[in-house]
């Protein structure tokens, strides 16, 4: 079964750019959910979709946001870039029930200039 | 609220010997816990997992987990350090609501030879 799959791998963008980070969960889990990893501030989650609908978010301004589609592919955007959003940014998907494993993508590297 | 501490931002050992990777956790609720692996340039990976169902968790490569609850701890160990086994050690705690993970700020392991 294949695993989780970010694109693109890596992105450069300058201030003020917007950004839209795509993730296809494992065939068959409906749940994904959103980490940024930076040096400073470690993994952090960012929001957690299910069936189309946001369940669950962290506490990042409104500049960050996502949608899941019918297929369970999720996409997150980050309007207004800033240097410090500036990190690598992991998808991660599990089954729908609560507190099930899991599963990471292997990133996005996000550069800010 | 929960919240995970990891103990040694760097750890350093020598092929063959123990490897001891230390977490405390803090949980509102009764937790679940996991062990993640990062190498670099890569996403996470699942070593173990603990759901209440045993205290002594077994995972992939060798490494097994014991959750002590009167010590609040989940440490990661393995009996004998492989070179391979250099890479960034994450332990998780299910922060509540939907699949957010809340992660400690990491180890990082080196293998001497």
């Amino acid at each position: 079964k294949a695993g989780v799959t970010q694109t693109p791998r890596y992105l450069i963008k300058t201030r003020g750019q917007q950004v839209t980070l795509s993730c296809s969960p494992i065939s068959g889990h409906r749940s994904v959910s959103w980490y940024q990893q930076t040096p400073g501030q470690g993994l952090q989650f960012l929001f957690e979709y299910f069936s189309e609908t946001q369940r669950n978010k962290g506490n990042f301004p409104g500049r960050f946001s996502g949608r899941q589609f019918s297929n369970s592919r999720s996409e997150m955007n980050v309007s207004t870039l800033e240097l410090g959003d500036s990190a690598l940014y992991l998808c991660a998907s599990s089954l729908e029930a609560l507190r099930e494993t899991q599963y990471f993508g292997p990133g996005t590297r996000l550069l800010v200039l | 609220a929960q919240s995970v501490t990891q103990l040694g931002s760097h750890v350093s050992v020598s092929e063959g010997a123990l490897v001891l990777l230390r977490c405390n956790y803090s949980s509102s609720v009764p937790p679940y816990l996991f062990w993640y692996v990062q190498y670099p340039n890569q996403g996470l990976q699942l070593l173990l997992k603990y759901t209440s169902a045993a205290t002594l968790v077994k995972g992939i490569n060798g490494f097994e987990a014991e959750f002590k609850k009167s010590e609040t701890s989940f440490h990661l160990t393995k009996p004998s350090a492989h070179m391979s086994d250099a890479a960034e050690y994450f332990c998780a705690v299910d922060g509540g609501g939907y699949n957010k993970l809340i992660f400690g700020a990491g180890t990082r392991l080196a293998v001497h030879p």
